[in-house]
C-alpha cells in the first residue's frame, strides 16, 4: 500500500523558516518524481514545486511565488522528501501536500507525467505574527 | 501560465442523476507527439487530500468507479458522474500538465446532493 506522511508543519512568524518532511512507503521512492502542492484556507490547489529522481538528474523546479524562498530535496536512503521554506509570508499559510507523479509505461517507459497519483494527508503551515 | 476555468462553481444533483462539470483551458493542452490531452481530474472530499480520478482526459485511474468518465480534447473538457451517489459529494478539480512542471489547476466545482 502506498503511503505518504507529511510532518513538520506548525505556526511560524513572518520571515521565519520551516522544513516539511514527507515519509513514503509502498513504492520505489528513488525512481519517483515528487511534487508539493498547497491549498490555502477555503481555496483551490496550487502547485509549489517538483523534484526529479536522482537518476533523472535530481533537479527541482518551483512556482513563481516561492522561487528563491523554497527548496525541495530528497533522501532516497530514508524514502523521504523535504520542503525547505524560508522568508515565509502570511500568504504561504496553507495545507501542504506531497504527491508522487504518475506513470504510463505505454506512452513513456522512461519518465513520469505530471498528474499526481498519490497524495499525503497534508500538513498545516500557518504564518502569523 | 495556462489558466484553467471550471464551471459551474457548484451544482446540486439528485441521487442517481447525472452531474456534469466543465473545464476550459486558456490554450491547447493536446500534444500531437503522444496524441494525448494533458488533462487530469481529481476529487477532494471534505478534510481529505485530493484523489486522482482521471488522466489523459479520459483514462480512469485504477479502482475509480465507472460512473466517472472524462471527455474532451484541446481546450474543452468534461467530467461526468453518470449516476450520483452520496459518497460523490466533493469538490472536483481539473489540472493541466501540458506545461510541465508548471502545472495548473482549475478553481474547483463543488458537487452536492439536491
Amino acid at each position: 500500500e502506498v503511503q505518504l506522511v507529511e510532518s513538520g508543519g506548525g505556526l511560524v512568524k513572518p520571515g521565519g523558516s520551516l522544513r516539511l518532511s514527507c515519509e513514503t512507503s509502498g513504492f520505489t521512492f528513488s525512481h519517483a518524481w515528487m511534487s508539493w502542492v498547497r491549498q490555502a484556507p477555503g481555496k483551490g490547489l496550487e502547485w509549489v514545486g517538483r523534484i526529479k529522481s536522482k537518476i533523472d538528474g535530481g533537479t527541482s523546479d518551483y512556482a513563481a511565488p516561492v522561487q528563491g524562498r523554497f527548496s525541495i530535496s530528497r533522501d532516497d536512503s530514508k524514502n523521504t522528501l523535504y520542503l525547505h521554506m524560508s522568508s515565509l509570508k502570511i500568504d504561504d499559510t496553507a495545507v501542504y501536500y506531497c504527491a508522487s507523479l504518475g506513470r504510463d509505461q505505454r506512452i513513456s517507459p522512461l519518465r513520469p507525467f505530471d498528474w499526481l497519483s498519490f497524495w499525503g494527508q497534508g500538513i498545516q503551515v500557518t504564518v502569523s505574527s | 501560465d495556462i489558466v484553467m476555468t471550471q464551471s459551474p462553481d457548484s451544482l446540486a444533483v439528485s441521487l442517481g442523476e447525472r452531474a456534469t462539470i466543465n473545464c476550459k483551458s486558456s490554450q491547447n493542452v493536446f500534444y500531437s507527439s503522444t496524441n494525448k490531452s494533458y488533462l487530469a481530474w481529481y476529487q477532494q472530499k471534505a478534510g481529505q487530500p485530493p484523489k486522482l480520478l482521471i488522466y489523459w482526459a479520459s483514462t480512469r485511474e485504477s479502482g475509480v468507479p465507472d460512473r466517472f468518465s472524462g471527455s474532451g480534447s484541446g481546450t474543452d473538457f468534461t467530467l461526468t458522474i453518470s449516476s450520483l451517489q452520496a459518497e460523490d459529494v466533493a469538490v472536483y478539480y481539473c489540472q493541466q500538465y501540458y506545461t510541465n512542471p508548471q502545472v495548473t489547476f482549475g478553481g474547483g466545482t463543488k458537487v452536492e446532493i439536491k
